[in-house]
Order: structure tokens, then sequence, then C-alpha cells
């Protein structure tokens, strides 16, 4: 069965530092991965995704992610972190091409942003 | 329409009581998803529907869940004989087709006294 674990259950940086959040997936064919923002009261907005193609993906709000098939890693990164950027953040692995089924959430991030 | 909208937005009912949950996807999408995020947790998966039929209801946690979406457009969550543990935000999202990208609605949170 496929599933996603996110190992940071929250997270600090300062804001201008580097951001680094971690995700490992587990899955028996070839994944479509996500990463969502989820910011208080708000609903979840998609930052990236990989289907295929180059495994250095490139997000919204300065957001990029690579996919590591050796690692079953897809793991999100930002060089320069906003206070904005403080949020909930999600992992997810898609269905596969030949398997009906859907998206598998992890249990998040939080990121919290010092001043 | 412009996104996905889910309605209402609040629901506090009783222990024991029925409830109905409605999603209306992005106009053309045929995916339409409904999860259940607790909270401090990610959203969970319940249900997916690829067109009017219900292509996994593997998430479904037991028989009490029910959903429906006859017209292949909005979809509505059932819930019977509501628990204290149903409490949670009930999120639904809708892809033009089974692969791309999901948008989710704000969620409908659901609280049971």
């Amino acid at each position: 069965a496929q599933s996603v674990t996110q190992p940071d259950i929250h997270i600090t940086v300062s804001e201008g530092a580097s951001l680094e959040l971690r995700c490992n997936y587990s899955y028996g064919a070839t994944p479509y991965l996500f990463w969502y923002v989820q910011s208080p009261g708000q609903g979840l907005q998609l930052l990236l995704k990989y289907f295929s193609g180059d495994t250095l993906v490139q997000g919204i709000k300065g957001f990029e992610a690579e996919f590591k098939r050796s690692q079953s890693s897809f793991n999100l990164r930002k060089p320069s972190v906003h206070w904005s950027d403080a949020a909930e953040y999600f992992c997810a692995v898609g269905p596969a091409r030949t398997v009906n089924n859907d998206m598998r959430f992890g249990a998040g991030t939080r990121l919290t942003v010092k001043p | 329409g412009a996104g996905v909208s889910q309605t209402p937005s609040n629901k506090v009912t009783e222990k024991g009581k029925y409830v109905e949950l409605r999603c209306d996807p992005i106009s053309g999408h045929t995916a339409l998803y409904w999860y259940r995020q607790s909270l401090g947790q990610g959203p969970e998966f319940l249900i997916y529907f690829q067109g009017t039929g219900a292509a996994d209801d593997s998430g479904l946690p037991n028989d009490r869940f029910f959903a429906v979406r006859p017209e292949g457009s909005v979809s509505t969550l059932k819930i019977q004989r509501t628990e204290r543990g149903d409490s949670a935000v009930y999120l639904c999202a809708s892809s033009q087709t089974k692969n791309t990208e999901a948008f989710f609605g704000q969620g409908t949170r659901l609280t049971v006294v």
C-alpha cells in the first residue's frame, strides 16, 4: 500500500534562512508526487507536482522539490524563507498510472518562521 | 464555477443525528475526492469518484459513511448516527481527470456534540 512519511512534525527557521522539508514515500509503482501548503483558516494550495521528466521541479512562491527515486524522497526546498511562509506543509503521493486509487497525504510539517 | 465550493462551512450536530455535506466541484472536472482532516493531522482519504461512480471507497471508515454523485457533478457525503469521533474538517477536491492537479474546497467543519 502506498504511504507518505514526513519525519518532521514541526520546524522553526529564521526569516531569510534556507528551508528543507523532508518527504519519503512508499509506493509500488512510479508515483505522482505533490506538495501542498495550508495556511491557518485556508484551504490546501498546490505548491508543485512531479509527474515525470526533470526530477527537479519548480513551484510557486519560490519553492522547489527534487524527486530521488533511489531514496524514495521528494524533499521541498526554499533558499530564503519569508515570514509569510509560516504554514502547514503536506506531501502527497498520487495514484499510479495503472492503479485506480487516490492521493494519500503525509501527516504534515508545521513551519514556524522567526523574525 | 470558479473553485470547489463546500456547504455548509460549519455544521454542529448532536450525537446520533444524520448529516449531509455538499460539494460543488469545478465545472467540467470528472474526478472528485472526499477527505477528512482531524486536528493536527494530514487529510485522510475517504472516497474518490470518477464521473458518477465511486471508483475507490476504501477510505470510508464504516458503513455509517456514504457518498453519492448522481449526475457526475455535485457530490454529497452522508453520515448516519454521527459520533463525537466524526468531528473533523471534511474536504472535497476535484480534478479534470484522475491524474491531474486536484483543487480543494475550504472544507466543512463538522462538530458532533
